[in-house]
């Protein structure tokens, strides 16, 4: 069974400019969360996604979107990248978004 | 808001002992699952072990165990028979339509 796929692993950016990250959930997986990992912050949530639906959001501005496909499949957009976006983006996907959560590799975005 | 605390930075274990990391977090609901996830330099997030807070016995995975206390809101990871594989980063997290993680735990295993 295939885990959850992140890509790309990892991408330097430019001040100002935006990017997209794709995650690939369980095959099955309905629910995909999207978090934020820094050495200042910890991990912190960022969205939920559920059949299609944004189901919850965290506290970060409106740079930072997300959606979700038919298929399950996710993107988060950051647009105009700051230096303070650098981080690792990690991707979860859970059957019905509760009771357990598996983890992608991540992707280290690097703003420069 | 729900909390999650973990008041050890670092901790250091000889191979083959046992270690306790602590874990304590704030809630006003009644039900809801709290893990365990281990993170080792490859970055991948792992799932160590689950608790369901209804459920009154602690859960087990193999050397991982929790004490779970729900009263205190307390959930303490115990591992066994420690191995070098062990060393990596421990999240404490708990479930409330998202997962809130603690600030981790550094585990290092000594040969």
């Amino acid at each position: 069974k295939a885990g959850v796929t992140q890509t790309p692993r990892y991408l330097i950016k430019t001040r100002g400019q935006q990017v997209t990250l794709s995650c690939s959930p369980i095959s099955g997986h309905r629910s995909v969360s999207w978090y934020q990992q820094t050495p200042g912050q910890g991990l912190q949530f960022l969205f939920e996604y559920f059949s299609e639906t944004q189901r919850n959001k965290g506290n970060f501005p409106g740079r930072f979107s997300g959606r979700q496909f038919s298929n399950s499949r996710s993107e988060m957009n950051v647009s105009t990248l700051e230096l303070g976006d650098s981080a690792l983006y990690l991707c979860a996907s859970s059957l019905a978004g509760v009771g357990g959560y598996t983890f992608g590799s991540g992707t280290r975005l690097t703003v420069v | 808001a729900q909390t999650v605390t973990q008041s050890q930075p670092e901790m250091s274990v000889q191979e083959a002992e046992t270690v306790t990391l602590s874990c304590t977090y704030d809630t006003s609901e009644s039900d809801y699952y709290l893990f365990w996830y281990k993170q080792p330099p490859s970055r991948q997030m792992i799932l160590v072990i689950r608790q369901e807070a209804y459920k009154q016995q602690n859960a087990t995975e193999n050397r991982f165990s929790v004490n779970f206390q729900k009263a205190a809101k307390s959930f303490s990871l115990k591992i066994s028979d420690s191995q070098l594989g062990d060393a990596a980063m421990y999240f404490c997290a708990y479930e409330g339509g998202k997962l809130i993680f603690g600030q981790g735990t550094e585990l290092s295993v000594k040969p």
